[in-house]
This record gives structure tokens, C-alpha cells and sequence, in this order.
């Protein structure tokens, strides 16, 4: 089975620190993605890297950037939270072909204060 | 571009009655379609899928789904609902042959009472 792991389940962080969201998959997945999800909203989607080193900006891209530098490994990074980034962050995974369905880690609740 | 809507946010519905949660697409291509499941406090998990072929497709717990291209829609079906299919319920769409990225709906809240 596909297993993507987010570091943490809940984060609690202050207005104006740099924070980081890991996620690592154990898949070989070329595909990455991080998805912000708000009631009433559904997934919008952040960032996408389809290689390392290589992403590309997704919805809403303004106030985060990505990282990935090792194939297993994309980190999501505010660089300096702000309150109206408290959410959930949710990271996925898939092999490369647009029918391959996207695997999906647990979560991390973010909140910032 | 596309997009997905999901007609109802939120369905309340009884224990072993029927279920049906709505999904229309708009594309200008082709697309595959999906329809996710997120229990409380989980990510999502992948429910069903429909690639070609068939446009009935069917998933381990009951749920089936069929692809009315006429209609451009992906309506989500149970015939009887447990306590345990309470969650929230996402379609989404890929173009065939193009991106990557999947267009999410915003969601359908599925309550099963007692």
C-alpha cells in the first residue's frame, strides 16, 4: 500500500514565523502535491512538483513556497505565516499518467496565532 | 479549463436508505473522473474511478458510480447506507492526456442517522 506521511497532525504557530509542512512517500512517486482545504471550499491546490527539483504553481501559490529535493520528500514552507493561513494542509502522491489516481496523507490542522 | 460541481454541500439521510450525491463536470476534453471519500480526521481516500469502458464502476463497500457523457455528469449511488459511510465525499476530473492536477468539487457532507 501507498503511505504518505505528513510530519504532523496539528501545528500550532505565531503570526509572522517561518513554517514548514513535510511530507515524504514511500512509492517512488514522481508526482507531488500540497492542497490547502477550508470548509465550504473543498482542495485548492498550492503547489505541484512532477520531478525533483522541478514544481510548478497550483491556486492559490501566494504567501507559500515548495521544496523538493530528494524524489521521496516535498516540503510546503510559509514563509511568514500570517492568520488567514490557518487550515488544513492536506499532501499527495501519484506515479506519473492522468489516470493514476492521487494518494493522500492524513493531514496537518494548522493553526496560527 | 474544467471544473466540478457538486450539487448538494450537505445530505442527511437514515440508516439503510438510498443515497445519491451529485457531480456534474464541465470540459472542453475528454476527462477521467474520481470520486474520493474523507472519514473525520483522515485524508482522502480513493473510492472509485472511471477511465473508459464501462459507465457503471463500482467500489469494494457498496458505492457505484456511473458516467452520463451526455449529461456531463458522475452521480455517486448507494442502494443502503450504514452509520459508517458518514463522511465527506469528493469528485474530481482529470483532462485526458493533459495535466497532472485534479479539479476537486467543494464537497458533499454525507450524515447517515440512526
Amino acid at each position: 500500500d501507498v503511505k504518505v506521511t505528513q510530519s504532523s497532525r496539528y501545528l500550532v504557530k505565531r503570526t509572522g514565523e517561518k513554517v514548514f509542512l513535510e511530507c515524504v512517500q514511500d512509492m517512488d512517486h514522481e508526482n507531488m502535491f500540497w492542497y490547502r482545504q477550508d470548509p465550504g471550499l473543498g482542495l485548492r491546490l498550492i503547489y505541484f512538483s512532477y520531478d525533483v527539483k522541478m514544481k510548478e504553481k497550483g491556486d492559490i501559490p501566494e504567501g507559500y513556497s515548495v521544496s523538493r529535493e530528494k524524489k521521496e520528500r516535498f516540503s510546503l514552507i510559509l514563509e511568514s505565516a500570517s492568520t488567514n493561513q490557518t487550515s488544513m494542509y492536506l499532501c499527495a502522491s501519484s506515479p506519473i499518467g492522468p489516470f493514476r489516481a492521487q494518494h493522500f496523507g492524513d493531514g496537518t490542522r494548522l493553526s496560527i496565532l | 479549463a474544467q471544473s466540478v460541481t457538486q450539487l448538494d454541500s450537505q445530505v442527511p439521510v437514515f440508516e439503510e436508505a438510498p443515497v445519491e450525491l451529485r457531480c456534474n463536470y464541465s470540459s472542453s476534453v475528454s476527462v477521467y473522473l474520481f470520486w474520493y471519500v474523507q472519514y473525520p480526521n483522515q485524508g482522502l481516500q480513493l473510492l472509485l474511478k472511471y477511465l473508459s469502458g464501462s459507465t457503471l464502476v463500482e467500489s469494494i463497500n457498496g458505492f457505484e458510480a456511473e458516467f452520463n457523457k451526455s449529461q456531463t455528469s458522475f452521480h455517486l449511488r448507494k442502494p443502503s447506507v450504514h452509520i459508517s459511510d458518514t463522511a465527506e465525499y469528493f469528485c474530481a476530473c482529470k483532462p485526458q492526456g493533459g495535466s497532472e492536477k485534479l479539479v476537486f468539487g467543494k464537497g458533499t457532507k454525507l450524515t447517515v442517522n440512526p
